[in-house]
């Protein structure tokens, strides 16, 4: 089936930990984005890339970090420059094939403990 | 400036009833405008999209939009149960990338749909 996975879909961190969330699509999409939602708040852009190797800072960049050496993933990472990293992370993309739409993964909690 | 604004709500309708959800925008060159529905803990899905003024219709949805006042809303007719949610309306902002229009998200608006 033809989609975005996100993995994990529940993660927890440690004070001090860089974590890793993953996103791969196979729906061809050039463009891929990272969002953050906190409770009761609308899609913050964290990151997104329009072609492979290439990637541009979104409104709230500082403290993550992401790579697009394939068209296919677009990894995620959460450093412990991120002082409030608990939230729900979404992965999307978009394509000209889908009059450049973004469509979401099912996205990933990354909790602090 | 870039702004989407919606009411929080909750908006609460009764089954069967006519749902109206708004949605207003900041940038007046912005050409693309969507509406995404998402249930609590889930992400959000594609519902409609809307390019030119007036109403686009699909099934129970209709979205209105209105560029000259920068305004863009979403009628569910018949509401059900099953449409309690809460309804994301995204803009594309044209600062980011150009024409490829990443879109910015009002807080969303939270409808309750009452049996």
């Amino acid at each position: 089936d033809g989609g975005i996975t996100q993995s994990p879909k529940y993660l927890f961190r440690k004070e001090g930990q860089n974590v890793t969330l993953s996103c791969e699509q196979n729906l061809n999409h050039d463009a891929m984005y990272w969002y953050r939602q906190d409770p009761g708040q609308g899609l913050r852009l964290i990151y997104y890339s329009q072609i492979v190797n290439d990637f541009q800072k979104g409104d709230i960049a500082e403290g993550y970090s992401v790579s697009r050496e394939k068209k296919e993933s677009f990894p995620l990472t959460v450093t412990s420059a991120q002082k409030n990293p608990t939230a729900f992370y979404l992965c999307a993309s978009s394509g000209q094939d889908s009059g450049n739409t973004i469509y979401f993964g099912e996205g990933s909690w990354l909790t602090v403990v | 400036q870039k702004e989407v604004e919606q009411n929080s709500g909750p908006l609460s309708v009764p089954e069967g009833a006519i749902a109206s959800l708004n949605c207003t925008y900041s940038d007046r060159g912005s050409q693309s405008f969507f509406w995404y529905r998402q249930y609590s803990g889930k992400s959000p899905e594609l519902i409609m999209f809307i390019y030119s003024n007036g109403d686009k219709e699909d099934g129970r949805f209709t979205a209105q939009l209105n560029k000259a006042s920068q305004y863009v809303s979403l009628l569910i007719r018949d509401s059900q149960p099953s449409d309690s949610a809460t309804y994301l309306c995204a803009v594309n902002w044209r600062g980011y990338g150009g024409s490829q229009g990443n879109l910015i998200f009002g807080k969303g608006t939270k409808l309750s749909v009452k049996p």
